[in-house]
């Protein structure tokens, strides 16, 4: 089965400069690959995915990149907010996806 | 409905008991998945329907777990003989179709086995 694995573990950012998460994945079939935030004690929720035609994926300030080659991708945020501290955590797959074990963002004001 | 209805919220039973969950999809999302997420951990993978066909059963980490979904909709998960290990929030999550489409969360369960 896919294995995915996510770096780093917590991530401490001043306000304004950027986050940068990076997940590689283990299973040459996977084709999608979705990203998630969860806020504290809420539910994940779906910020921004790619699928593997594409390279690259930009929404505002968040941004993902995949490397087929490689098997892996990242999590771009730029000009981070408060608001953006939360767990992330990438997941790939086919038909189901495996998650990654998530990635605690801190942005100091 | 609007989003994933998961109840109950919160769940405190007794080891030994058994516990059912329940979700309730997105109407039209023909697939369903069951993941459980620990205190601080990342989310484990336990079941998932698509249509019609057999439900992928891969992560469900014992006997004790099963899971049904009637008519294409509604799903229960059911845990027999409840251990401590057991304790998590068990998180159900619906799409329009399996492979590359975002999952909608619902705000789980929180079962506490005592």
């Amino acid at each position: 089965g896919e294995n995915v694995e996510q770096h780093p573990s917590t991530l401490s950012v001043q306000e304004g400069d950027s986050a940068v998460i990076k997940c590689t994945y283990s299973d040459s079939a996977s084709n999608y690959f979705p990203w998630y935030k969860q806020e504290l004690g809420k539910r994940p929720q779906l910020i921004i995915d790619i699928r593997s035609n594409v390279g690259e994926k930009k929404d505002q300030r968040i941004a993902v990149t995949l490397n087929k080659t490689a098997k892996h991708f990242s999590l771009h945020i730029t000009e981070t907010q408060p608001e953006d501290s939360a767990v992330y955590f990438c997941a790939g797959g086919y038909q189901k996806v495996t998650f990654g074990t998530g990635t605690k963002l801190q942005v100091i004001p | 409905g609007a989003g994933v209805s998961q109840s109950p919220s919160n769940k405190v039973t007794e080891k030994g008991k058994d516990v059912e969950l329940r979700c309730d999809p997105i109407s039209g999302h023909t697939a369903l998945y069951w993941y459980r997420q620990s205190l601080g951990q990342g989310l484990e993978f336990l079941i998932y329907f698509q249509g019609n066909s057999a439900p992928d059963k891969s992560g469900l980490p014992s006997d004790r777990f099963s899971a049904e979904r009637t008519g294409g909709s509604v799903s229960t998960l059911t845990i027999q003989r409840t251990q401590q290990e057991d304790s998590a929030v068990y998180l159900c999550a619906s799409s329009r179709g399996q492979g590359s489409y975002g999952y909608t969360f619902g705000s789980g369960t929180r079962l506490t086995v005592v």
